[in-house]
């Protein structure tokens, strides 16, 4: 069974303190993972797509890194705007056009 | 203008009750999905369309039902609405592709007493 799994449930910075999200996941094959970020009461906002060990992408003060197992994304120098919830998906071969989400990072930033 | 549209955006409804919520998107996709949102359980696939004549049941489809009016419209409908879907409920389309980056509408926030 495909399985994504995030922590810290929640996060708490002060701005300007950076800090990793990881998202851990066992797919039988893995076609793509996905970080959003959610606002309050709003659709997730995509950010990035990841294919495979190895690959980063970076926007802004955001980075996200892939390995065979996991994801890290990296917020450096945070600012209260960054204050979200993020969430990963991942996209296994055999699911279609189906993700499987984790239940997410709630990150708070404060000034 | 958003590309993917909902509406309502909110709708408190009572136990019983037929209820359509619909998306809309301007993207020019081909797939189209719906998906609700518990506190603690994370987005759950309801249902999606890959076009119009092709809909697929997602992993929590019992009490809902969809149709796909045009390439641009996906509905979901509660046919008789009980309080656990009380919920907030997202659409989402994708383009055909290597990526299948999935994107989002502003979601529904459903409230049934």
């Amino acid at each position: 069974e495909d399985q994504v799994t995030q922590s810290p449930e929640a996060l708490r910075l002060q701005e300007g303190e950076s800090s990793s999200l990881n998202c851990s996941y066992t797919v039988s094959g893995l076609r793509g993972l996905f970080w959003y970020r959610q606002d309050p009461g709003k659709g997730p906002e995509f950010l990035f797509t990841l294919y495979s060990a190895g690959e980063e992408k970076e926007k802004e003060r955001l980075k996200a890194t892939l390995t065979k197992k996991e994801s890290f994304l990296h917020i450096t120098a945070p600012k209260p705007e960054d204050s979200a919830t993020y969430l990963c998906a991942v996209h296994p071969e055999t699911s279609g056009s189906r993700l499987t989400f984790g239940e997410g990072t709630q990150l708070t930033v404060n000034p | 203008d958003a590309d993917v549209t909902q509406t309502p955006r909110n709708r408190i409804t009572k136990t019983g009750k037929r209820i359509m919520l619909e998306c809309s998107q301007t993207k020019g996709h081909d797939r189209m999905y719906w998906y609700r949102q518990d506190p603690g359980l994370g987005l759950r696939l309801i249902y999606y369309s890959f076009d119009v004549k092709d809909i697929n049941k997602g992993e929590i489809s019992d009490g809902y039902s969809v149709s796909r009016q045009a390439q641009a419209k996906f509905s979901l409908s509660l046919e008789s609405a009980i309080p656990n879907q009380t919920a907030l409920y997202f659409c989402a389309t994708a383009t055909t592709g290597a990526t299948d980056t999935q994107y989002f509408g502003p979601g529904t926030r459903l409230t049934v007493l």
